[in-house]
């Protein structure tokens, strides 16, 4: 696709439920990259794919949280169990190659949870 | 560990003035990137300006530049002849040679033009 795509836009679930959050990055793009923002805060680092390598998976706050990616494929972000200070845009974005030092990342628009 | 610090939760311009948004950093490490991304309401982030830290050179996007201050670790970004677009939330953000794909973000600054 044009860029990169995220879905859902919104998902308010109950506290204690499951939630999938997907990512299309943009074709051809080896690296992706998930992002938390939390009201009136920045970004904090998730998680980090690299094509075929290992994911760094540093920034995950707790087990609950787990991430797949396909090849250089979808992602997709899974909160089991949400507690209510899971509540964020969850933000995903990829890039050419691995490292915002290389090249620019392209950001989706995030998917914006709410725990209730 | 980096830690990234933006002063000014709210700024405001006037159309076709010029603004300063501030940034400052903490690193141990010599070799780092730095970033400003603006963010509008629609929630994407977009990438506005990038300084490698080893190059003295401050960098410029067309009416976006920053001073990059690396002794005293600061990292402004001056906005000319501001626009109505330009209204958004900036985010300045650091990441290390090392493992430059971790961003750490300061909470950002919202940004206003006046008409």
């Amino acid at each position: 696709g044009a860029g990169v795509s995220q879905s859902p836009s919104n998902k308010v679930t109950e506290k204690g439920k499951d939630v999938e959050l997907r990512c299309d990055p943009i074709s051809g793009h080896t690296a992706l990259y998930w992002y938390r923002q939390r009201l009136g805060q920045g970004l904090e680092f998730l998680i980090y794919f690299q094509g075929n390598s290992a994911p760094d998976k540093s920034g995950l706050p707790s087990d609950r949280f787990s991430a797949e990616r396909t090849g250089e494929s979808v992602s997709t972000l899974t909160i089991q169990r949400t507690q209510q200070e899971d509540s964020a845009v969850y933000l995903c974005a990829s890039s050419l190659v691995g490292g915002a030092g290389q090249g620019p990342y392209f950001f989706g628009s995030g998917t914006r949870l709410t725990v209730v | 560990a980096q830690t990234v610090t933006q002063s000014q939760p709210e700024m405001s311009v006037q159309e076709a003035e010029t603004v300063t948004l501030s940034c400052t950093y903490d690193t141990s490490e010599s070799d780092y990137y730095l970033f400003w991304y603006k963010q509008p309401p629609s929630r994407q982030m977009i990438l506005v300006i990038r300084q490698e830290a080893y190059k003295q050179q401050n960098a410029t996007e067309n009416r976006f530049s920053v001073n990059f201050q690396k002794a005293a670790k600061s990292f402004s970004l001056k906005i000319s002849d501001s626009q109505l677009g330009d209204a958004a939330m900036y985010f300045c953000a650091s990441s290390l040679a090392g493992s430059n794909y971790k961003l750490t973000f300061g909470k950002g600054t919202l940004l206003t033009v006046n008409p």
